[in-house]
């Protein structure tokens, strides 16, 4: 089945650093792919859709400038969280589709990111 | 529709019994919906879809019902197994929307030997 491969896994940096989240889908092609947040014992969150070649697509109430996207080629997309803050620290999953419309999406298997 | 709260609700089943887990959503536009498995430090992982024009579907062990009428999903797990114990998450698209995916609150399994 598809698979979406996601780097580092696990991640403690001080305040005020920039972390960079890879994800990749494996063995195929995605010109979309999503970028979710989870805080413990919650739901996954929509923050942005990410669209390669173009600008990324991000939901009501997440700053694009704190959370940047970059979908340069049809197999990575990364999530660079800026001058990350204790409050930023959550689960980051990010997800790929293999096509458009109806298909089922395949999820990484997560950041964990811990700032102190 | 939207995770609210901190707490899970959870439903514990003994090993061989069979589990129902529901969700009810609240786009009546959404036509394309997904149970996904989550164990714990991992991503979510697909385990059954069902399209708006199908009322129920099965796979191996597990079968998902949709009633359109009332938006309500569920996963059915047959002879559930310790292996199941885990957070099960429906989400939900509407066409056009290229599978941008709203997930349920969750719920969390606990198998019981």
């Amino acid at each position: 089945g598809a698979v979406v491969s996601q780097h580092p896994s696990w991640v403690i940096c001080k305040s005020g650093t920039s972390v960079k989240i890879e994800c990749r889908s494996l063995d195929f092609q995605a010109t979309t792919m999503f970028w979710y947040r989870q805080f413990p014992k919650q739901s996954l969150m929509l923050m942005a859709t990410s669209n390669e070649g173009s600008k990324a697509t991000y939901e009501q109430g997440v700053e694009k400038d704190k959370f940047l996207i970059n979908h340069a080629s049809l197999t990575l997309s990364t999530l660079t969280v800026t001058s990350a803050h204790p409050e930023d620290s959550s689960f980051y999953i990010c997800s790929a589709g293999a096509g458009s419309g109806n298909q089922p999406q395949h999820f990484g298997d997560g950041t964990r990111l811990s700032i102190l | 529709g939207e995770s609210v709260g901190l707490h899970l609700p959870t439903l514990s089943v003994q090993e061989g019994d069979n589990s129902i887990i529901n969700c009810a959503y609240s786009n009546s536009a959404s036509d394309y919906f997904i149970w996904y498995k989550q164990e714990s430090g991992k991503g979510p992982q697909f385990i059954i879809d069902i399209r708006s024009n199908m009322d129920k579907r099965q796979g191996q062990r597990v079968t998902v019902l949709l009633n359109k009428t009332v938006k309500h999903l569920s996963l059915q797990i047959a002879a559930t197994q310790p292996g199941d114990s885990a957070v099960y998450f429906c989400a939900e698209t509407e066409a056009g929307t290229a599978s941008k995916l709203t997930f349920g609150t969750g719920t969390r399994l606990q198998v019981t030997l």
